[in-house]
This record gives C-alpha cells, structure tokens and sequence, in this order.
C-alpha cells in the first residue's frame, strides 16, 4: 500500500506568513507524529497523535506552532507569523498503534522563510 | 530530561572495513530501540530494531546489541560498502515517543 505522504513537498514563504503543511499516514495508522530537521542536523520532535487527540505537545518551539488531525487520518502542521529560524525540513511519520513500534516517514516538507 | 546521545558525529572507514555507532539514554524505562538510515535528500528508513528483553540482533551486516545496565546501545556494520555512505540516526522510546540522536555522518570510502 502507499507509504506516508506530505505536501507540499517543498514551501518557499515569506516572513511573517502564514504556512500549512499536510501529512497524510498510512492507511490504519493511528499514531501519527512530526519532526522538524533543521540543516545536518537529528530529529526534533514536535508533537504526537493517537487518534485525533494530542497526548504529547512538548515540542511544539512556541505558540506560533499548532497541529490538529481529523478522522483519524490527515494531519495539518500550521506555522502562523513564520520567521526565517523555522526554515528547516518538517516530516512526518505514522505508526500502526504508536506503542513501542516502528515509525514510518514520509518524504518532508523543506520549508524556506525569506 | 529525555535525552539520547549518539557518537561519533562522522566516521569514515575504507570499503570493507567495520563501523560502530554508539548511544546513550537517559531513561531507564525506555523499552524500543531503533535505528534508520538517511540518505541525501531523502526520508529515514528503518534498518534494524532492538526490543529490551534481548541483548542483541542481527540481520545480515547489521548488528545492534543493547546494554540496558549501562543505558547504552550500538549499531554494528561488518564489511561496509560504499552505500552504506548516510546519516545514521538512533533513537530510544520514552514517555510514549521516539527522542532521537543527533545522527552519525558514515563515509565508506571506496
């Protein structure tokens, strides 16, 4: 079946607006999570689903960052006010259930704030 | 805090040599411990995966062994080649989500 896909796949924006990024897991997946990776750098987590509910927000970098996810399936990563430090490669990943399992990503969104 | 240190940052060995990446943890609850690798450009993959109640895994060149007295875990790659060449990254399961290391640059040289 079709893998994680995220879109779009590359965002060019200027600073002070708004950007959404979209991330669609694989089909049955409940767990649903997004990183952000900044130039040759690891993976920070930014927030976690189960579901349609957030157990876990503590990456989010500040209260510019929001994420919500419907029917259990598509997630939206929105970044309001972008600023030229949240340029970096933002991916997402699902897992089956999100219990000790492996986490399968998609390709990113590279991002850029002029 | 939730924290996983990976070293070393960048290796490069010769083509056929062997390569080791070490991690560290900072939860001795963590129970999942995977590994991927990530090409140029392109997303993580999955190459191998190690649970708690073993001590290691093996799957063709790839080896991880898990010490979980000492919180430490590594990757092992015998007879390295040069598409073995990525960013290796780590990660341990805590509070419910993956905290990842801040990767290893592999270089096989051909």
């Amino acid at each position: 079946g079709a893998g994680v896909s995220q879109s779009p796949s590359n965002k060019v924006t200027e600073k002070g607006k708004d950007v959404e990024l979209r991330c669609d897991p694989i089909s049955g997946h409940t767990a649903l999570y997004w990183y952000r990776q900044s130039l040759g750098q690891g993976l920070e987590f930014l927030i976690y689903f189960q579901g349609n509910s957030a157990p876990d927000k503590s990456g989010l970098p500040s209260d510019r960052f929001s994420a919500e996810r419907t029917g259990g399936s598509v997630s939206t990563l929105t970044i309001q006010r972008t600023q030229q430090e949240d340029s970096a490669v933002y991916l997402c990943a699902s897992s089956l259930t999100g219990r000790k399992e492996t986490q399968y990503f998609g390709p990113g969104t590279r991002l850029l704030v002029l | 805090g939730e924290n996983v240190e990976q070293h070393p940052s960048t290796l490069s060995v010769q083509e056929g040599d062997s390569a080791v990446i070490k991690c560290t943890y900072s939860d001795s609850a963590s129970n999942y411990f995977p590994w991927y690798k990530q090409e140029l450009g392109k997303r993580p993959q999955l190459i191998i995966d190690i649970r708690s109640n073993v001590g290691e895994k093996k799957d063709q060149r790839i080896a991880v062994t898990l010490n979980k007295t000492a919180k430490h875990f590594s990757l092992h790659i015998t007879e390295t080649q040069p598409e073995d060449s990525a960013v290796y990254f780590c990660a341990a399961s805590m509070s419910g989500k993956l905290i990842f290391g801040q990767g290893t640059t592999l270089q096989v040289k051909p």
